[in-house]
């Protein structure tokens, strides 16, 4: 089947900036999302992006859509203690949305 | 509103026994679906439904069945526990033409352990 890619891990320091990256394999994908995940919670959606779209802001959050590479990534800025969680990629076509591993992002204080 | 509700949150099996995870949406959707969650895995769906009455299978739906013979419900059956279902499972929904039409909005999901 296709696949979603990304890093499991990531740490930085409180008021940098974290970037998340992801790569997929569907080109027909439609819709590109990224979920939040807190622990012990579902996940909820934090933004997405159109595929004919190259980049959306969304206050401190950065998308950035790479059709021809199929790689997407989420940039937060100013990243706070309260941005630790699991982030995933997420690709949808048609009835199915197809899930990354998640990257577990740690904000050192 | 509640959203979508699971239950239950936690449950414990023996292998080969059977049980229901309970799904509940209060925003009319016509979406509905089952994901299993495991480490280093990412979300993984078992079976979807796009309306009451139509189901359909997803990536993983062997040992699980699903029926919708109402908009709000959709429980998850797993017929004979096996430890490889040991997992956390997420029950979601969207409006009408699934989530290729926009956001999925996920319970907080049940976890399942079966020694």
């Amino acid at each position: 089947g296709e696949d979603v890619e990304q890093s499991l891990f990531l740490s930085v320091r409180e008021g940098d900036s974290s970037v998340i990256n992801c790569t997929y394999t569907d080109s027909s994908s439609t819709y590109l999302y990224w979920y939040k995940q807190e622990p012990g919670a579902g996940l909820q959606l934090l933004t997405y992006i159109f595929s004919n779209m190259d980049m959306k802001q969304d206050q401190r959050l950065t998308v950035l859509l790479n059709k021809k590479d199929k790689h997407l990534s989420l940039r937060i800025a100013d990243t706070q203690t309260g941005d630790s969680a699991i982030y995933f990629c997420a690709e949808s076509t048609h009835n199915d949305m197809r899930f990354g591993a998640g990257t577990r992002l740690t904000v050192k204080p | 509103n509640a959203g979508v509700t699971q239950t239950p949150k936690f449950q414990v099996l023996k292998t080969g026994q059977s049980m229901t995870l309970q799904c509940a949406q209060d925003m009319n959707h016509e979406y509905m679906s089952w994901y299993r969650q495991d480490p280093g895995m990412g979300l993984r769906l078992i079976h979807y439904s796009v309306g009451a009455g139509i189901t359909d299978q997803g990536e993983v739906p062997n040992g699980y069945n699903v029926s919708r013979s109402t908009t709000e419900d959709f429980p998850l059956r797993l017929l004979s526990a096996a430890p490889s279902q040991t997992s956390v499972y997420f029950c979601a929904s969207s409006y009408q033409g699934g989530p290729n039409t926009g956001e999925l909005f996920f319970g907080e999901g049940s976890r399942l352990t079966v020694l």
